[in-house]
């Protein structure tokens, strides 16, 4: 099993909609979550980080399900300058050797159309 | 600089020659990491840089990888005899350092590898 994994997509919907994407981790002890925005052709860039009461940023809703190891994104009145790859990324937890490193999942496209 | 510095932004290259691809972190940022893309594929994680402990090497995928980080800061990956399976974005990223939360990265623009 992937430690992090998601779905690839591609999710197409029209301007204004709403769209959500989850994503499934493997290591219930793992400490930090993240979602990033990647651009064709372009670096990974931190969108939001994700906490455990859920947060909020804009148009952008971030959830974490310690429970359930789940952690979802839901986007609001979708734009066409959201139309982008994007990665759902973990900080595996301490002793694992792997602290303060993350694990990015492949990602999810998101094409937002007129 | 206010942002991670990598360069060359393109390197082709013919295979089995040797490359170096560099990185120049955030001022201040202590952690340091390299990653690679392939074509339409996620992260892979090569290798981390902690302020002067011992780099965590688990992710580099064979003896022909290498890198170093001089005075903290610049570091420098190093791929020998390169391979045609070695063609990839490699992207460096650098973060405050080890503590109880994780901030997240920043990443640089990468160095697309091409080796024919």
């Amino acid at each position: 099993r992937k430690e992090v994994e998601q779905d690839p997509g591609p999710f197409n919907v029209p301007e204004g909609a709403t769209v959500a994407f989850n994503c499934t981790y493997s290591n219930s002890a793992s400490q930090s979550f993240f979602w990033y925005r990647q651009d064709c052709r372009k670096e990974p860039k931190l969108l939001m980080s994700v906490y455990s009461s859920g947060n909020e940023d804009g148009r952008f809703t971030a959830q974490l399900n310690r429970a359930s190891q789940y952690i979802s994104l839901l986007i609001r009145d979708s734009k066409l300058s959201d139309s982008a790859t994007y990665l759902c990324v973990v900080n595996p937890p301490r002793g694992t050797g792997g602290y303060n490193k993350l694990i990015f999942g492949a990602g999810t496209r998101l094409a937002v159309h007129p | 600089g206010a942002g991670v510095s990598q360069s060359p932004s393109n390197k082709v290259t013919e295979k089995g020659k040797d490359v170096e691809l560099r990185c120049d972190p955030i001022s201040g940022h202590t952690a340091l990491y390299w990653y690679r893309q392939s074509l339409g594929q996620g992260l892979e994680f090569l290798i981390y840089f902690q302020g002067n402990s011992a780099p965590d090497k688990s992710g580099l995928p064979s003896d022909r990888f290498s890198a170093e980080r001089t005075g903290g800061s610049v570091s420098t990956l190093t791929i020998q005899r390169t391979q045609q399976e070695d063609s990839a974005v490699y992207l460096c990223a650098s973060s405050f350092g080890r503590g109880q939360r994780n901030y997240g990265y920043t990443f640089g623009s990468g160095t697309r590898l091409t080796v024919v």
